[in-house]
């Protein structure tokens, strides 16, 4: 069975662009959660979609957004990209059902020059 | 505010030594306590747990959560230098909004 699949795995951008990082989960889940992990914050969470609705969400900018198509992949999107948005993006799926384990991807890895 | 957290952040042990890694929690709602590993990228699934009192056994390592004290530990006896790792503990309130330490960073040295 394929794990959680993660593009691209590295971008480089600079402040101001926008970037859009895709996300395609075990075959078979419902639930997308996405996070951010950075040196001096570690993974905090950013939302989880199920059935395409975004069911919770973090504390961020509305900067950052996401959406989840019908075959359960999902993208998320950072628009005005600042250096502080440099991270690990990581995205983890589940059955999004009961007592559940997120199992997550490789991560894109996200410079802002 | 929901907080969990780990101790200590770092480690650095011989092979063969046995460790313990810990986490506390402070939380509103609670449906389970995680462990993952994390190498490179990708955290890797090591325990679920959900009762009080039941040790969750894989091989070398073993995991126990204590909702009374609201506190789990990690176990891992005969450390191997594949072991070096981040260890990350996270609760799962029952909203798939996971909370996560900072995790602890375990060096084994040969």
């Amino acid at each position: 069975k394929a794990g959680v699949t993660q593009t691209p795995r590295y971008l480089i951008k600079t402040r101001g662009q926008q970037v859009t990082l895709s996300c395609s989960p075990i075959s078979g889940h419902r639930s997308v959660s996405w996070y951010q992990q950075t040196p001096g914050q570690g993974l905090q969470f950013l939302f989880e979609y199920f059935s395409e609705t975004q069911r919770n969400k973090g504390n961020f900018p509305g900067r950052f957004s996401g959406r989840q198509f019908s075959n359960s992949r999902s993208e998320m999107n950072v628009s005005t990209l600042e250096l502080g948005d440099s991270a690990l993006y990581l995205c983890a799926s589940s059955r999004g059902q009961g007592t559940d384990i997120q199992y997550f991807g490789a991560g894109t890895r996200l410079s802002v020059l | 505010e929901d907080k969990v957290v780990q101790s200590p952040l770092s480690l650095v042990v011989h092979e063969g030594d046995t460790v313990t890694l810990n986490c506390s929690y402070e939380v509103t709602n609670f449906r389970s306590l995680l462990w993952y590993k994390q190498e490179k990228k990708a955290p890797t699934f090591l325990f679920m747990l959900t009762s009080s009192g039941i040790e969750k056994k894989s091989g070398r390592l073993s995991s126990i959560l204590d909702k009374k004290e609201l506190f789990s530990i990690l176990n891992i006896t005969a450390t191997q230098t594949g072991d070096s790792a981040v260890y990350l503990c996270a609760v799962d309130p029952g909203s798939y909004q996971l909370t996560f330490g900072k995790g602890t960073k375990l060096s084994v040295i040969p």
